[in-house]
């Protein structure tokens, strides 16, 4: 009965290499998000989307594509990883009406 | 644009004591939400403790509770008797009451807790 769950939890791999991160939710939330936290622990949001449509598009490279499926599925597309691409990915989800996000797992990303 | 700071980097604490862990923020915005979340090491991120800034009251959770200044921007954390269990990141959390659901996050504060 996992909340927010993201696959996979660790990922190692090459520069260069495109990756996928997958979240899900079962909370019927409306609103979900990615995060990045680096090694410094400093946590800062990349994109979210509401009810399917991208509301948050931070400053982030294009190399970086998200897609939501639908409502309890926000991916995260990493096209031609780098070696500063390395850090722990979140996903969270919220509803609008409670203000509170839950988190996944998060996915620690190692490019080598 | 609104920012959130916590001045602590680390702290500690004697098990069974009492811990506050600062937090302080900037915003034009009158109606907000202010979030504490604790990371352990296993980095699992969780939700401590809320509180709606149109509410006085200072919101409580068992052992956590915290002190909400509001014209100081200031949203403390008190962590009573602290337990061994308690030791991780914790972070400080803003997110406005209108617009994009946009959460903004300290750069947290360390606390280890000393048996």
């Amino acid at each position: 009965d996992t909340a927010v769950s993201q696959t996979p939890k660790y990922l190692v791999t090459q520069m260069g290499n495109d990756k996928s991160i997958k979240c899900e939710q079962n909370l019927g939330h409306d609103t979900m998000y990615w995060y990045k936290q680096d090694s410094k622990k400093f946590l800062k949001i990349m994109f979210s989307y509401n009810n399917k449509e991208l509301i948050i598009n931070e400053t982030v490279p294009n190399r970086f594509s998200p897609k939501s499926p639908d409502k309890a599925h926000l991916n995260l597309h990493i096209n031609s990883l780098e070696l500063g691409d390395s850090a722990v990915y979140f996903c969270a989800s919220s509803h609008s009406s409670t203000r509170w996000q839950f988190f996944g797992p998060g996915t620690r990303l190692t490019v080598l | 644009a609104q920012t959130v700071t916590q001045s602590q980097p680390e702290m500690s604490v004697q098990e069974a004591e009492t811990v506050t862990l600062s937090c302080t923020y900037d915003t034009s915005e009158s109606d907000y939400y202010l979030f504490w979340y604790k990371q352990p090491p296993s980095r699992q991120m969780i939700l401590v403790i809320r509180q709606e800034a149109y509410k006085q009251q200072n919101a409580t959770e068992n052992r956590f509770s915290v002190n909400f200044q509001k014209a100081a921007k200031s949203f403390s954390l008190k962590i009573s008797d602290s337990q061994l269990g308690d030791a991780a990141m914790y972070f400080c959390a803003y997110r406005s009451a209108a617009g994009t659901y946009k959460y903004i996050f300290g750069t947290g504060t360390r606390l280890k807790v000393l048996a």
